[in-house]
């Protein structure tokens, strides 16, 4: 159980487009999604909090007009890159949390490279 | 922010042997979770600790929260060459239970049969 997938596992795109990351959790509901990122060999950094329903929570320093997050349903989070520049090629990973549960794990999704050249 | 110093690095070991890691934190953190990461991969939930004091088991691994509320530890025994990847010590503050968590920089056990 509590298991989150990603699409796409990895994206390629030109400078300048916008990609789009999907977050699902497939067998449970998550009221709470989390976005991070993470670039080569180093830690996992909280870009944003996002909540079914109503707007997302950003981190200090990360733009919400770059990184727009929508999260529709209580299954799916989506994560929406805007102009992307070559800066921005990274491994984004998303968690969640299950509705209801009082301890405060997060289950990971398997992770999106992005690309951008 | 919160800060989390997880230490070593990274780790040279013969297969068999015991790991030790530890993360440590200039603040107060409510929950410790441990999570090992493969290349490529998401990071995988591998013990999670609610309380101070707390030692929980799951296998070969053990890990402890300390009693500060500022520490945490996580032990493997008998090394294994699938114990190879990337662990992640992670808290969550005293902000509740929809906060994020914030990451240690990660320990690499790579693993010489």
């Amino acid at each position: 159980g509590a298991v989150v997938s990603q699409h796409p596992s990895w994206v390629i795109c030109k400078s300048g487009t916008s990609v789009k990351i999907e977050c699902r959790s497939l067998d449970f509901q998550a009221t709470t999604m989390f976005w991070y990122r993470q670039f080569p060999k180093q830690s996992l950094m909280l870009m944003a909090t996002s909540n079914e329903g109503s707007k997302a929570t950003y981190e200090q320093g990360v733009e919400k007009d770059k990184f727009l997050i929508n999260h529709a349903s209580l299954t799916l989070s989506t994560l929406t890159v805007t102009s992307a520049h070559p800066e921005d090629s990274s491994f984004y990973i998303c968690s969640a949390r299950i509705r209801g549960d009082i301890n405060p794990e997060q289950y990971f999704g398997p992770g999106t490279r992005l690309t951008v050249t | 922010g919160q800060q989390l110093n997880q230490s070593p690095q990274s780790m040279f070991i013969q297969e068999g042997e015991d790991v030790s890691m530890n993360c440590t934190s200039s603040s107060i953190f409510n929950t410790w979770l441990w999570y090992k990461q493969d290349p490529g991969e998401g990071p995988v939930l591998l013990i999670a600790l609610y309380k101070a004091g707390e030692l929980t088991s799951n296998g070969r691994l053990t890990a402890q929260f300390g009693i500060t509320r500022k520490d945490s530890f996580l032990n493997i025994s008998a090394s294994i060459p699938s114990d190879v990847g990337i662990y992640f010590c992670a808290g969550r503050g005293a902000g509740g239970g929809a906060d994020g968590l914030t990451f240690g920089k990660g320990t690499h056990l790579i693993i010489q049969p």
